[in-house]
């Protein structure tokens, strides 16, 4: 079975643009949840999709949102970029029930400048 | 909120020794404590979970223990060999009625093995 793939895998973007990043969940998983990693923060959750609908939310800014597919498939978008969004954001998949094993794919790493 | 302390933050072990790594959580209603393994430039990988309703679980040379009464969970890793090197993170789902998967995951402890 496919693992969880995220697209793109790098990417650089200047203060003010906006960002979307892409996950494709494992072949039958639900949920789809998405961390954001920094040296100074550690992994923080962002929130979590299930069957098309957010179930969860982390303590971020309005910025950061995200939708789920039919398929699954999810999104996050961060609008107006700050210096400090720079990190590796991380997607994970489940089949969907509390104590899930959840299954990362390998990130995206965003730089702003 | 659910809070994970990790401990120690980083770790160096001779080859063929042990490991572990201690965890402590504040929701007393958290039941599920996966721990995940991360290389450089890879995205976590889980090597070893428990539930609540289990006290110790062991595959090959990875075992983990948790105490629900004093609220801490370890990782054990036995007979270490420079490939265990890494980042290990602990984690603790937000316990109480939600049906969701959000971990809470601990600061993370650098492991190093040295040949």
């Amino acid at each position: 079975k496919a693992g969880v793939t995220q697209t793109p895998r790098y990417l650089i973007k200047t203060r003010g643009q906006q960002v979307t990043l892409s996950c494709s969940p494992i072949s039958g998983h639900r949920s789809v949840s998405w961390y954001q990693q920094t040296p100074g923060q550690g992994l923080q959750f962002l929130f979590e999709y299930f069957s098309e609908t957010q179930r969860n939310k982390g303590n971020f800014p309005g910025r950061f949102s995200g939708r789920q597919f039919s398929n699954s498939r999810s999104e996050m978008n961060v609008s107006t970029l700050e210096l400090g969004d720079s990190a590796l954001y991380l997607c994970a998949s489940s089949l969907g029930g509390a104590r899930e094993t959840q299954y990362f794919g390998p990130g995206t790493r965003l730089l702003v400048l | 909120g659910e809070n994970v302390e990790q401990h120690p933050s980083t770790l160096s072990v001779q080859e063929g020794d042990s490991a572990v790594i201690k965890c402590t959580y504040s929701d007393s209603a958290s039941n599920y404590f996966p721990w995940y393994k991360q290389e450089l430039g890879k995205g976590p990988q889980l090597i070893i979970d428990i539930r609540s309703n289990v006290g110790e679980k062991k595959d090959q040379r990875i075992a983990v223990t948790l105490n629900k009464t004093a609220k801490h969970f370890s990782l054990h890793i036995t007979e270490t060999q420079p490939e265990d090197s890494a980042v290990y993170f602990c984690a603790a789902t937000e316990g109480g009625s939600s049906n969701t998967g959000k971990l809470i995951f601990g600061q993370g402890t650098t492991l190093q093995v040295k040949p």
